[in-house]
This record gives C-alpha cells, sequence and structure tokens, in this order.
C-alpha cells in the first residue's frame, strides 16, 4: 500500500494527559499538511511542512500542539494536557509540489476521544 | 480571504436520480476547487478539481463540476445517482500556492432505493 497512514486509527485518553499521532506520506511527497475534523464539519487547516520545514501553522494551533517532520518523512502530532475539546479526527495528508500542481492525498485519520 | 459555503447539509435524492450538490465560494485570486467525497471512518478522496483550465470538470465516479466565475460556484453533478454514492462530500478552495485548503462544512448524501 503507497497510499498515506496514520497511526493509531483511535485513541481514548483522559484530560490532561499527552497523546501522539504519527503520520506517513507518500514516500515521494514533499509537502505534509495536518488538519482537524470535528463532527458535521469540514478539515480545519492546522499547519503544514514542505520537507523538514513548518511553513505554516493555523492559529488554532494553540501552544499544546506541536508537530514536527524531522527528516523531512514521517511527521508527527502531539498534543500535550489534552481537553474535551481536543476530540476530533485528525487528518494528515500529502503531496508533491511540481509544475505548480499540487494535490493533496489524505491520510484515514486518527479518532481522538478525550474523557 | 478564502471561503467556501455548502447549501444544504443533507441532500437526499432516489436511486437513478440526478445528484446536485451546490456549493458557492469566496475569493480574492483566481482559486483552485475541489470537490472530496468521504466514506465513514475514512480519509478524503479527490473526487475532482479546478485549475483554471477547462470550467466543466469531470471527475471520478461519473461526477463532474461547472465552475461559472460569475456566480462563483461549483456545483457537482451526477446525472444518475448509485447506492454507493451515499456518503459525505465537501467543496474546498485553495490559493494557487495549494498549501492552504479551505473546507466547506460538508453535504451528506442520501440515495433511497
Amino acid at each position: 500500500d503507497t497510499g498515506v497512514s496514520q497511526n493509531p486509527r483511535h485513541k481514548i485518553t483522559k484530560r490532561g494527559q499527552n497523546v501522539t499521532f504519527r503520520c506517513d506520506p507518500i514516500s515521494e511527497h514533499n509537502r505534509l499538511y495536518w488538519y482537524r475534523q470535528t463532527l458535521g464539519q469540514g478539515p480545519e487547516f492546522l499547519t503544514y511542512f514542505q520537507n523538514e520545514a513548518q511553513l505554516e501553522k493555523s492559529r488554532l494551533l494553540s501552544d499544546r500542539f506541536s508537530a514536527e517532520r524531522p527528516k523531512g518523512s514521517f511527521s508527527t502530532l502531539e498534543i500535550q494536557r489534552t481537553e474535551q475539546g481536543d476530540s476530533a479526527m485528525y487528518l494528515c495528508a500529502s503531496s508533491l509540489v511540481s509544475s505548480g500542481r499540487d494535490e493533496q492525498f489524505f491520510g484515514p485519520g486518527t479518532r481522538l476521544t478525550v474523557l | 480571504a478564502q471561503s467556501v459555503t455548502q447549501l444544504g447539509s443533507h441532500v437526499s435524492v432516489s436511486e437513478g436520480a440526478l445528484v446536485l450538490l451546490r456549493c458557492n465560494y469566496s475569493s480574492s485570486v483566481p482559486p483552485y476547487l475541489f470537490w472530496y467525497v468521504q466514506y465513514p471512518n475514512q480519509g478524503l478522496q479527490l473526487l475532482l478539481k479546478y485549475t483554471s483550465a477547462a470550467t466543466l470538470v469531470k471527475g471520478i465516479n461519473g461526477f463532474e463540476a461547472e465552475f461559472k466565475k460569475s456566480e462563483t460556484s461549483f456545483h457537482l453533478t451526477k446525472p444518475s445517482a448509485h447506492m454507493s454514492d451515499a456518503a459525505e462530500y465537501f467543496c474546498a478552495v485553495s490559493n494557487t500556492g495549494g498549501f492552504k485548503t479551505i473546507f466547506g462544512a460538508g453535504t451528506r448524501l442520501f440515495v433511497k432505493a
């Protein structure tokens, strides 16, 4: 399977705990994106990387959120001191930027439930 | 700033009937426009995209959309609905760099037998 993969698929945690999600993009893709999707809403942009550089962060990404892409391949999204409002589906996408084309391919998402 | 409005959070059609999902966008620059489909517990799959070439865009699974600049619309259609089309559909807009995609709230399509 050469698609975008995300782990874990589901995470249940207690309020105040830290969680970390992983995204493995399509191997040759140089851009990687994180989105958050709450029930009944479309995905909301959180941040994106071009290779290992984090180029933009949404104001939705509070200080408790941090994302890394250390070697320009996989990425992690960490949420510290989780709150019930963090419960959502976290989607990762990747794309190959060439000749102005930037089609994003999405992973299956990680569903976070904060109790 | 860019935004997307999807008219109708739920649309119900009979199998074999026309599917019409409405999307209006706002963009201060020439936009890229997309339609994605999401099945339960899955990620988003690209149906089609408009990138300033032909205004009528054909996508996968028999879907197509027409870019109408004067109406700032990008409605999604399919001539004949199948049961397998039941899913959530999202319209999205991005700038020409494509790095920041803004999604609409989605329209859930129900297909009745």
